[in-house]
Formats: structure tokens, sequence, C-alpha cells
């Protein structure tokens, strides 16, 4: 069964760097045909995708966050990371990684981030 | 992007009966949407891929239809534990899109 969880601080002040880790069990990042995503939900919005991962370490942000965003891979201890730079209150919400290239199956259960001073 | 509109917000049915959820994309995504279903505290999970082939273990009073721009998840005898928020998603066009949600709460 593959699992994913994600880690990360609660609370980030305004201008900070977010870093977050998605730790994946049951699979290896190595394993061909691999792919992580990671996702947000900011409060009353849709899902946001924002970042992919591929086991080839291809790498894909999305065009309006890429200025922001990186992703990387650690094999060795089977996580995937993504950091966030100049952290604004507008990003605040709940933070998901999920497998897939199309369809997204598992998920994480998400881990909510606030931005405040 | 591909605006990915859900109808109602909120549905409220009694356990028993059948429930009919609607999403609606700006163009065409062809038949690559997806559905799933979260709820408090848990991992969003996966119910409906290919517009209508149900995920694993999904049961199957869960169906999917439609393809192009509109889309249906109905849900036949509701039980206790589908009460929960369902969202679309779309990943024929970059970036793949989400629904806002349309949350199934009990009458």
């Amino acid at each position: 069964q593959v699992t994913l969880k994600e880690s990360g601080p609660a609370l980030v002040e305004p201008t900070q760097t977010l870093t977050l880790t998605c730790s994946l069990s049951g699979v290896s990042l190595s394993s061909s045909g691999l792919r992580v995503n990671w996702l947000r939900q900011s409060p009353g919005k849709a899902l946001e995708w924002l970042a992919r991962i591929d086991w080839d370490d291809d790498k894909f942000y999305s065009t309006s966050l890429k200025t922001r965003l990186s992703i990387s891979k650690d094999t060795s201890k089977n996580q995937v990371v993504l950091t966030m730079t100049n952290m604004d209150t507008v990003d605040t919400g709940t933070y998901y990684c999920a497998r897939g290239a199309n369809w997204l199956d598992p998920w994480g259960q998400g881990t909510r981030v606030t931005v405040s001073s | 992007d591909i605006v990915m509109t859900q109808s109602p917000a909120t549905l409220s049915v009694s356990p028993g009966e059948s429930a009919t959820l609607s999403c609606r994309a700006s163009q065409s995504v062809s038949t690559n949407l997806a559905w799933y279903q979260k709820k408090p505290g848990q991992a969003p999970r996966l119910l409906i891929y290919a517009a209508s082939i149900r995920a694993t273990g999904i049961p199957a009073r869960f169906s999917g239809s439609g393809s192009g721009t509109e889309f249906t998840l109905t849900i036949s005898g509701l039980q206790s534990e589908d009460f929960a928020v369902y969202f679309c998603h779309q990943h024929n066009h970059w970036p793949q899109t989400f629904g806002q949600g349309t949350k199934l709460e009990i009458k």
C-alpha cells in the first residue's frame, strides 16, 4: 500500500521560505514511472496544482508560481521536498502531495500552513 | 487555464436516496476528468478517473459519466459515510485544474 505524508511548519512569517516534505512509503522514489505532485488549497478557493517531480528527476512548475518554487527529491530518504520563497498571507492554506501523472492517487492528508507575522 | 465549475455548491440529500453532482469545464477536456472525495482530516480519495472508471475499491454506487465539458458524478443509495465534499479535476490541459467542490450534506 502506497502512502504519502506531508510535514512542515504550521506557521511561517511573511517573506520567509517555506519548506515542506512529502514522505512516501510502499513505493520507491526511483521506481520507473513514479511522479509526485504538490498541490494546495487556500481558504475558499479550489485546489491549485503547484509542482511535480518525476522518477527521472524531470520537474514541472505552475507557471504563475514558478519563480518561487523548487521541487527536489531525496531518494535515500524516499522524500520529496518543496520550497516556496517569499511567503505571503495569500499562501495560507493546506498543502498536499499526491502521486500521479494524470489522476492523482493516493494523496497525503495535507499539512496546514498559516502565513502570519 | 481551464475553469472547472461544480454545481451545486451544497447538496442536501437523505440517506438512501441518490445524489447527482455536476462539473462543467470551460472547454473540452475529453474524458480526462477525475472525481475525488474529501472528508475532514482525511486525504482526498480518488473515486473516478477517465470520467467513468471507478478506482480500485470504490463501491458500485459511485458512477461517473460525461465527456467534453459536462460531467456527472452519481451516488446511488447514499450511506452515512458518503456525506463529504466532492471535487472534480481535469488533467487534459496544462495546468491541471480543479473544481471548487460540492458539499454533500445530510438532509
